[in-house]
């Protein structure tokens, strides 16, 4: 099945702490970004990766780290998370960031206390 | 600044009625727009995308409309059933050079069907 994946679902974790996020997947897709969606913000872009080795900021990208050294993972790092890192994050690929319509993974409740 | 205002910011309405989602949009250059479904918790799913040579594009008992002069879309939703409480989020992609493919995202709507 086509489809994003992301790891963990949930997580609560402690200021300062590193985490990363994994995102994966497995439609060959060039494009792939990293969201956050907060409520009454909207979805707003954290990073962006247009191919291996090729990554930009996008809105918000503050207090976030990412790579692309294979086409199908893009993970997500924090190196020392804040409270205000506390959100719901999603990962997303294309084909490409024009034309075509983006595939979401499921997401990741994140929580820093 | 690009932007993307939707309209209402939720609507409570009876299954097997229809209705109609708004999205006004400042994006310029525009490139396409397009509608994505999200249910709570879970990521946003691809409705439709229609470049500025497309007035309308249906998927199902969802309908979208463009008019690229007004910079305004609809969203219709036809024969609702209790599946489609869900957000729905207008995103427009911007054109030219410099922001080609970048995405502005609106807030979205909140439908909830009632049986």
């Amino acid at each position: 099945e086509a489809q994003v994946t992301q790891n963990p679902r949930y997580l609560i974790t402690v200021t300062g702490k590193k985490l990363t996020v994994t995102c994966s997947q497995n439609m060959n897709h060039e494009y792939m970004s990293w969201y956050r969606q907060d409520p009454g913000l909207g979805l707003r872009q954290i990073y962006y990766s247009m191919n291996v080795e090729v990554t930009d900021k996008g809105d918000v990208p503050e207090g976030y780290k990412v790579s692309r050294k294979e086409k199908r993972n893009f993970p997500l790092i924090l190196e020392s998370p804040s409270p205000n890192q506390t959100s719901l994050y999603f990962c997303a690929s294309s084909i490409d960031r024009e034309r075509y319509g983006y595939t979401f993974g499921s997401g990741t409740r994140l929580t820093v206390v | 600044k690009n932007q993307v205002e939707q309209s209402p910011q939720s609507l409570i309405i009876l299954e097997g009625k229809n209705c109609t989602l708004q999205c006004n949009y400042t994006v310029s250059p525009f490139s396409n727009l397009r509608w994505y479904k999200q249910d709570t918790g879970r990521g946003p799913v691809s409705l439709t995308i229609m470049t500025f040579s497309e007035n309308t594009k249906s998927n199902g008992r969802y309908t979208a409309t463009l008019d690229a002069d007004t910079k305004q879309s609809s969203l219709h939703i036809t024969a609702s059933q209790l599946s489609d409480s869900a957000s729905y989020i207008c995103v427009v992609s911007a054109g030219g050079f410099t922001s080609y493919g970048k995405l502005t995202f609106g807030q979205g709507t909140i439908l909830t069907v009632h049986p």
